[in-house]
């Protein structure tokens, strides 16, 4: 089965900072790669799938890119409403394997 | 607006079976596939179990295989998961989701509010 490798696990970033989180593929899966966003208690959120395609009603600041077997998450300018953990997600065949998730949170 | 309302969660003994419900509402239910996610107290996100549009297709994670089976009934909307010969390490929150393609090789766009199931003595 393919792994997902998430990194960091954690960060702390000033508002208005730039965030980058990264997922990795251990074998090639296209840019059939989502990424979801879950705020403390709450659901989990899609922000973006086919690796790069903002999913409606999702701020601009969020981002995706790559393709094969590696890919990055970018927040333009961290806002307090941002504090959550980010998961990636790969969906080219089952298992739909989940990255372990990366924490943002607010220095 | 799309809702889905999982069901059927609760306490259950080490070894007996748990059916989850998942009613859906505010889309077409039979032309998306449907996936079942869990997440364990404190921990990242699993993805469980998924169905296409028609049933022909259903894909099962290594740690459920033999033991969970996934169904849908069309003409009610629903999805379902029948856990059985349930262990301690099957306790978490369960998601009912959507996907937004008709085949299991679509992302998930919408996700229920989870129902809780704990395996304990």
């Amino acid at each position: 089965d393919i792994q997902m490798t998430q990194s960091p696990s954690s960060l702390s970033a000033s508002v208005g900072d730039r965030v980058t989180i990264t997922c990795r593929a251990s074998q090639g899966i296209s840019d059939y790669l989502a990424w979801f966003q879950q705020k403390p208690g709450k659901v989990p959120k899609l922000l973006l799938y086919a690796a790069s395609s903002l999913q409606s009603g999702v701020p601009s600041r969020f981002s995706g890119s790559g393709s094969g077997t590696d890919f990055t998450l970018t927040i333009s300018s961290l806002q307090p409403e941002d504090v959550a953990t980010y998961y990636c997600q790969k969906y080219i065949y089952a298992p739909l394997t989940f990255g372990g998730g990366t924490k943002v949170e607010i220095k | 607006e799309v809702q889905l309302v999982e069901s059927g969660g609760g306490l259950v003994q080490p070894g007996r079976s748990l059916r989850l419900s998942c009613a859906a509402s505010g889309f077409t239910f039979d032309d998306y596939a449907m996936h079942w996610v869990r997440q364990a107290p404190g921990k990242g996100l699993e993805w469980v179990s998924g169905i296409n549009w028609n049933s022909a297709r259903k894909d099962y994670a290594d740690s459920v295989k033999g033991r969970f089976t996934i169904s849908r009934d069309n003409a009610k909307n629903s999805l379902f998961l029948q856990m059985n010969i349930l262990r301690a390490e099957d306790t978490a929150l369960y998601y009912c989701a959507k996907s937004r393609e008709f085949g299991l090789t679509g992302p998930i766009d919408h996700w229920g509010q989870g129902i809780l199931v704990t395996v304990s003595s």
